[in-house]
């Protein structure tokens, strides 16, 4: 159980374009999904944390309308990079926490942007 | 804001070694979690610790929670090869001043490198 899925996996885009990456909890209910961002060999960051049916809200430094969350159900996410450059090609991986206590988060496989 | 460190960075040892990574938060935290990260994967949830001077094993994996709740240790005993992998802590602290979901905050990680 608990599995979460992402799609795509892999794209690559031109540069100004918008991507749309989805996140899905598959056999669960999800009222808080994350979203993180990893660098090569570098550490998860987390940009945004996604609540069914309100605003997300964003760490420090992250540009809401660059990086646009929706959370429409409670098993899906979706995270749009507006206008996409190539400092934006990075790894993104979401994550879903079972509705109730359990403060475990399980991640998604994740998706690599390359904007060229 | 919290910070958790993770050290260290790299860690090369040969096959049947011991292996430690330690983390360390700024701030007292809820509970910790670790996880693992296969060149190329994603995150994968291996255990969450909530007591003060709470130890778990799994295996060839011990974890220990630190009395403060500040600190937390991974060991692997007798290293092979399938042990591989980058080895994230991960802090939950406390609430957001708005009442909102917690947040995990990610240490940076020991990649573990194992020599047959």
């Amino acid at each position: 159980g608990a599995v979460v899925s992402q799609h795509p996996s892999w794209v690559i885009c031109k540069s100004g374009t918008s991507v749309k990456i989805e996140c899905r909890s598959l056999d669960f209910q999800a009222t808080t999904m994350f979203w993180y961002r990893q660098f090569p060999k570098q550490s998860l960051m987390l940009m945004a944390t996604s609540n069914e049916g309100s605003k997300a809200t964003y760490e420090q430094g992250v540009e809401k309308d660059k990086f646009l969350i929706n959370h429409a159900s409670l098993t899906l996410s979706t995270l749009t990079v507006t206008s996409a450059h190539p400092e934006d090609s990075s790894f993104y991986i979401c994550s879903a926490r079972i509705r109730g206590f359990d403060q475990t988060q399980y991640f998604g496989p994740g998706t690599r942007l390359l904007v060229l | 804001g919290q910070q958790v460190m993770q050290i260290p960075q790299y860690q090369h040892v040969q096959e049947g070694e011991d292996f430690t990574t330690y983390c360390n938060s700024s701030t007292t935290l809820s509970n910790i979690q670790w996880y693992k990260q296969r060149p190329g994967g994603h995150p994968v949830f291996l255990i969450q610790l909530v007591k003060s001077g709470e130890v778990k094993k799994q295996k060839r994996l011990t974890f220990q929670f630190g009395e403060a709740k500040k600190n937390s240790s991974l060991h692997i005993t007798a290293t092979q090869t399938t042990d591989v992998g980058t080895y994230f802590c991960a802090g939950l602290g406390g609430f957001f001043s708005s009442g909102s979901a917690r947040q995990l905050t990610f240490g940076s990680g020991t990649q573990l490198t194992v020599l047959p």
